[in-house]
């Protein structure tokens, strides 16, 4: 099947910085990934659609301000949670569309302290 | 997206067929029928996904009702490394994002 990566796969950051998240899909072109986040022992929620060359689009109550999203190539889009906080810790996870099927990343797991 | 119900949790023993049920009764025409699984702490793992005729991987196999308003993953011989959570998934070819509902546990046990 087709390959996701993601890089960081964990990261510890302090209150008040910012965190990028990096998403890649390593053997195949994607105009279009996703963002999810998933809080223990919860399911996958969709936070935004990252278009490649466009703005991305965010689902009801993600704010677009605190969780920036660039998908500047068709390999390559990055997250970045701005002012991290605590509740902001979660694992995030990506994904790309190869023909008629998803790909999902490792997924990254965000703490913040 | 049409909404999916599934069972919270099943069990099964090592070496035996697993089957996972799944409702999708407001599937519309277009929709495809979607499994992955989630191992703890990992990505989800695309498993098989179908219209309306039955398909078959090295991994699983996928039935779909007549009606198309439900379906079954079936894992011919269970492992102990099939435990995860399934989760079932309708979706348009290209539509890209997924649904998650909560999934089926699927406990594999010696």
């Amino acid at each position: 099947g087709a390959v996701v990566s993601q890089h960081p796969s964990r990261v510890i950051c302090k209150s008040g910085t910012s965190v990028k998240i990096e998403c890649r899909s390593l053997d195949f072109q994607a105009t279009t990934m996703f963002w999810y986040r998933q809080f223990p022992k919860q399911s996958l929620m969709l936070m935004a659609t990252s278009n490649e060359g466009s703005k991305a689009t965010y689902e009801q109550g993600v704010e677009k301000d605190k969780f920036l999203i660039n998908h500047a190539s068709l390999t390559l889009s990055t997250l970045t949670v701005t002012s991290a906080h605590p509740e902001d810790s979660s694992f995030y996870i990506c994904s790309a569309g190869r023909g008629e099927t998803q790909y999902f990343g490792p997924g990254t797991r965000l703490l913040v302290l | 997206d049409a909404k999916t119900t599934q069972p919270t949790s099943m069990d099964c023993a090592e070496g035996r067929a697993a089957n996972l049920p799944c409702n999708h009764s407001t599937i519309s025409g277009n929709e495809y029928v979607y499994w992955y699984r989630q191992i703890h702490s990992q990505g989800p793992q695309y498993i098989i996904h179908g219209l309306k005729n039955n398909e078959t991987n090295e991994m699983a196999s996928l039935i779909i009702t007549e009606d198309r308003k439900s379906s079954t993953l079936i894992l011919p011989h269970a492992t102990l490394r099939d435990t995860a959570v399934y989760y079932c998934i309708v979706s348009a070819t290209n539509a890209g994002k997924s649904t998650f509902g909560d999934g089926t546990t699927l406990t594999v046990k010696p």
